[in-house]
């Protein structure tokens, strides 16, 4: 079974650019979670999708945004860029949108601003 | 707003010590979640407790979930240096879907 991936992997951007990221879900699940990373930091949580919606978003900037498509794939998008968004950018999916549910996470996307 | 708070924050051990790092949320968790991230890695799920008081074995790992559902503890015996990395709790909030994650404890293992 394949896991969750991400591209790109890394993603090099100037102050005031716009980044996209992508996540592809397991096969069979339907919510998919966004968080960022700061080096050596904690998990911060950003957006949560499931069918295609947006179920909850954490204390970030309209500045970051995303979607969910119908085959659940998702976009994380960060208009505006600045340089504190330098991070790793973790995008997980889990079965349904059950709470219980474990995430699985991919690999992630190291966006650097310089 | 709610906060999931873990200590330490880093731990250092000699290989064949024990490893305890405890979970503390603000509010009630309905189920708590432990994941492992290697150094260069993504977070890996590990286990969840649901029920109050529940305690689960994975080999030298015990998870435990408090009583009032609002701490948690994972408690590696013996270390290996396999065992590196950031240790980190998660559960939803009560009456909320967002995820928290803990704060993290970076373990390190010295041969």
């Amino acid at each position: 079974e394949a896991g969750v991936t991400q591209s790109p992997t890394h993603l090099i951007k100037t102050r005031g650019q716009q980044a996209t990221l992508r996540c592809s879900p397991i096969s069979g699940h339907t919510s998919v979670y966004w968080y960022q990373q700061a080096l050596g930091l904690g998990l911060q949580f950003l957006l949560w999708y499931d069918e295609g919606e947006e179920r909850n978003r954490g204390n970030f900037p309209p500045r970051f945004s995303g979607r969910q498509f119908p085959n659940y794939s998702s976009e994380l998008n960060v208009n505006a860029l600045e340089l504190e968004d330098s991070a790793l950018y973790l995008c997980a999916s889990s079965l349904a949108g059950d709470r219980n549910q474990p995430q699985h996470f991919g690999d992630g996307t190291r966006l650097s601003i310089l | 707003g709610q906060q999931v708070m873990q200590i330490p924050q880093y731990q250092h051990v000699q290989e064949g010590e024990d490893f305890t790092t405890y979970c503390n949320s603000s509010t009630t968790l309905s189920n708590i979640q432990w994941y492992k991230q290697r150094p260069g890695g993504h977070p890996v799920f590990l286990i969840q407790l649901v029920k109050s008081g529940e305690v689960k074995k994975q080999k030298r790992l015990t998870f435990q979930f408090g009583e009032a559902k609002k701490n948690s503890s994972l408690h590696i015996t013996a270390t290996q240096t396999t065992d590196v990395g950031t240790y980190f709790c998660a559960g939803p909030g009560s009456g909320t879907y967002k995820y928290i994650f803990g704060t993290g404890t970076r373990l390190k293992v010295l041969a």
